[in-house]
């Protein structure tokens, strides 16, 4: 089975927030990691988290770690139409979400 | 900067040849690469992790007589699937790690498109 799991869909308009959701298994991992996949492209590191912290704020981008929940999120503010892409999130090297699609309408 | 390159992007090949894909970091010393396969809306499977010089470490369940991995040098390391059956066909990608950046970033390349028929 998976051990990271996110929603695969995401729709949101234009100037709105996006978050996007992910669970993982493995509370071991020392960072956590967004990764943004554009067609026919390689992914490209968004954001990371130490597994220490809570939250990490970077521009548009909040990430928010409850390892209590095992529950890592990224809120993308004031989203426009470049952000549509795959994200994906990840324990270390080893352990991938399947990506959740996020298309952003006008 | 950390550029990471594959070649080809995209292969078709018979049942039963190998294919060799390359992966290559363009602007920097990879001392590690990793090898992912990706299935269609599903995640990315880590298959091994190469380093430079010596042999490369798989994953449980991927077989290593089947994907061979040779990180030959800090900027190539090359993924070849031999005798290659229609269930192998998937999207392969490979990542680097750049030691100057840190040892938690990886950069990743575009990905091949193995079909075999």
């Amino acid at each position: 089975g998976e051990d990271v799991e996110q929603s695969l869909f995401l729709s949101v308009r234009e100037g709105d927030s996006s978050v996007i959701n992910c669970t993982y298994t493995d509370s071991s991992s020392t960072y956590l990691y967004w990764y943004k996949q554009e067609p026919g492209a390689g992914l490209q590191l968004l954001t990371y988290i130490f597994s220490n912290m809570d939250m990490k704020q970077d521009q548009r981008l909040t990430v928010l770690l409850n390892k209590k929940d095992k529950h890592l999120s990224l809120r993308i503010a004031d989203t426009q139409t470049g952000d549509s892409a795959i994200y994906f999130c990840a324990q270390g090297e080893l352990s991938f979400g399947a990506g959740t699609t996020v298309t952003v309408r006008a | 900067g950390a550029v990471v390159s594959q070649h080809p992007s995209r292969v078709i090949c018979k049942s039963g040849t190998s294919v060799k894909i390359e992966c290559r970091s363009l602007d920097f010393q990879a001392t590690t690469m990793f090898w992912y396969r990706q299935f269609p809306k599903q995640s990315l499977m880590l298959m091994a992790t190469s380093n430079e010089g010596s042999k490369a470490t798989y994953e449980q369940g991927v077989e290593k007589d089947k994907f061979l991995i040779n990180h030959a040098s800090l900027t190539l390391s090359t993924l070849t699937v031999t005798s290659a059956h229609p269930e192998d066909s998937s999207f392969y990608i490979c990542s680097a790690r750049d030691p100057q950046r840190g040892s938690y970033e990886q950069y990743f390349g575009p990905g091949t498109r193995l079909t075999v028929t």
